[in-house]
């Protein structure tokens, strides 16, 4: 439970509002992950990171903003939402790609008003 | 399209019987598959995954998934199920060994009656 941690755990945020969700792993692990996970849907994958480069980016909007400084954080910074952006967004760390399984943070509840 | 199917929204087991939570796969090459859970307002938990090898893979407590290439499936088993089984399971993909992107199913919701 306490090897990925996420920040705040709900956010309540205006559209016009700036604010960024943060991802610490203390598993050692090369790679992190931010995913959008609401009702009744596939997890979205929006962007890895593998050794603090971008590896994938999945035709996220623009308004969502990643950020690895290094190996052990991630942020997500957020800007000019929309209600449909409402979701739980999840961070996630692997030692790799491939064979290798996530282990995930608890998430952060956001809502949009 | 690469894809992953879970058919039920939702599986209701009394507890001590067998419980199965389906999943089906739609990938070109080889899979990884992973099974994965989740408990209210927690992040997913790996419960197990099928590389290579063996069929039958067992996993943490005590789930365990048989993977059948010819019909594409890997469903998740438990002999006996404990109302602490009641959560959020995901099945999910891989597809090549130097991937990071997984897909997921939609997830099926198994609630164990005492």
């Amino acid at each position: 439970e306490t090897g990925v941690t996420q920040t705040p755990r709900h956010l309540v945020m205006g559209m016009t509002n700036k604010k960024s969700l943060k991802c610490e792993q203390h598993l050692g692990h090369n790679a992190m992950y931010w995913y959008k996970q609401s009702a009744k849907k596939p997890l979205e994958l929006m962007f890895v990171y593998s050794l603090e480069e971008r590896v994938e980016n999945n035709s996220v909007p623009s308004r969502f903003s990643p950020e690895c400084p290094n190996s052990s954080h991630l942020f997500l910074h957020l800007h000019t939402l929309q209600p449909e952006d409402s979701a739980l967004y999840l961070c996630a760390s692997s030692q790799g790609p491939g064979t290798y399984e996530q282990y995930f943070g608890p998430g952060t509840r956001l809502t949009v008003t | 399209a690469q894809s992953v199917a879970q058919p039920e929204d939702q599986v209701n087991v009394a507890e001590g019987n067998p419980l199965t939570v389906k999943c089906t796969y739609s990938v070109s090459g080889n899979p990884y598959l992973f099974w994965y859970v989740q408990y209210p307002n927690r992040g997913l938990q790996f419960l197990l995954k099928y590389i290579t090898g063996d069929n039958l893979v067992k996993g943490s407590y005590g789930f365990e998934a048989e993977f059948n290439k010819s019909q594409t499936s890997f469903h998740l088993k438990k002999p006996s199920a404990l109302v602490s089984d009641s959560a959020l399971y995901f099945c999910a993909v891989r597809v090549g060994s130097g991937t990071y992107k997984y897909i997921f199913g939609t997830g099926t919701r198994l609630k164990v009656l005492a």
